[in-house]
């Protein structure tokens, strides 16, 4: 079965960076584009940026270009998501998300089929 | 970008009745929308995606309307198990955004 596994708990100070992994299994890791979200408390859900599992391209948010690196390692089918310049407002929870798509006639249609456990970081001095 | 925007923020509705949520585009996304149902402390649940296709396991209750920048979740007939916070995403152009959400509360 499908799985998304993400990294543990994160404690940063403002200024830091933080690096947040998604081990995948159950599935043929490249053959999916791998999304970050973020939720931060009692807030919207927030698009971070995507990496393209197969090729590694990524796409980011305008509001994170420039903070936000998404990677991936396709021998450990494990995607990767850095946040730099760590602030107060990026305490969150983050969560790693499968893209999934479906052929239609005439169109493709998207979603995110699973989702990781998510993971806490938060930004304290 | 693109904003999508959700209306209401809050909607109190008792188990039983029919609930309807608005999700509204700033531009058109076509067909490139899906609801999520989140409770607390879990992941989001992709309820339906393409506007209107229900997502495997759920229920028929559960029903999306709508293209271009206007759409709509409906819940026919509400369960226990249903009042949560509720998301839009659109994709358009590589790029994606979400709703600020309408949390469906009981009556």
């Amino acid at each position: 079965q499908v799985q998304l596994v993400q990294s543990g708990a994160e404690v940063k100070k403002p200024g830091a960076s933080v690096k947040v992994s998604c081990k995948a299994s159950g599935y043929t890791f490249t053959s999916y584009a791998m999304h970050w979200v973020r939720q931060a408390p009692g807030q919207r859900l927030e698009w971070m940026g995507w990496i393209n599992a197969g090729n590694g391209n990524t796409k980011y948010s305008q509001k994170f270009q420039g903070r936000v690196t998404i990677t991936r390692d396709t021998s450990a089918s494990t995607a990767y998501m850095e946040l730099s310049s760590l602030r107060s407002e990026d305490t969150a929870v983050y969560y790693c998300a499968r893209w999934a798509a479906v052929a239609t006639i005439g169109a493709e249609l998207y979603y995110f089929d699973y989702w990781g456990q998510g993971t806490l970081v938060t930004v304290s001095s | 970008e693109i904003v999508m925007t959700q209306s209401p923020a809050t909607l109190s509705v008792s188990p039983g009745e029919r609930a309807t949520l608005s999700c509204r585009a700033s531009q058109s996304v076509s067909s490139n929308l899906a609801w999520y149902q989140q409770k607390p402390g879990q992941a989001p649940r992709l309820l339906i995606y393409g506007a209107s296709t229900r997502a495997t396991g759920i229920p028929a209750r559960f029903s999306g309307s709508g293209s271009g920048t206007e759409f709509t979740l409906t819940i026919s007939s509400l369960q226990s198990e249903d009042f949560a916070v509720y998301y839009c995403q659109q994709y358009n152009n590589w790029l994606l955004a979400f709703g600020q959400g309408t949390r469906l509360e009981i009556k």
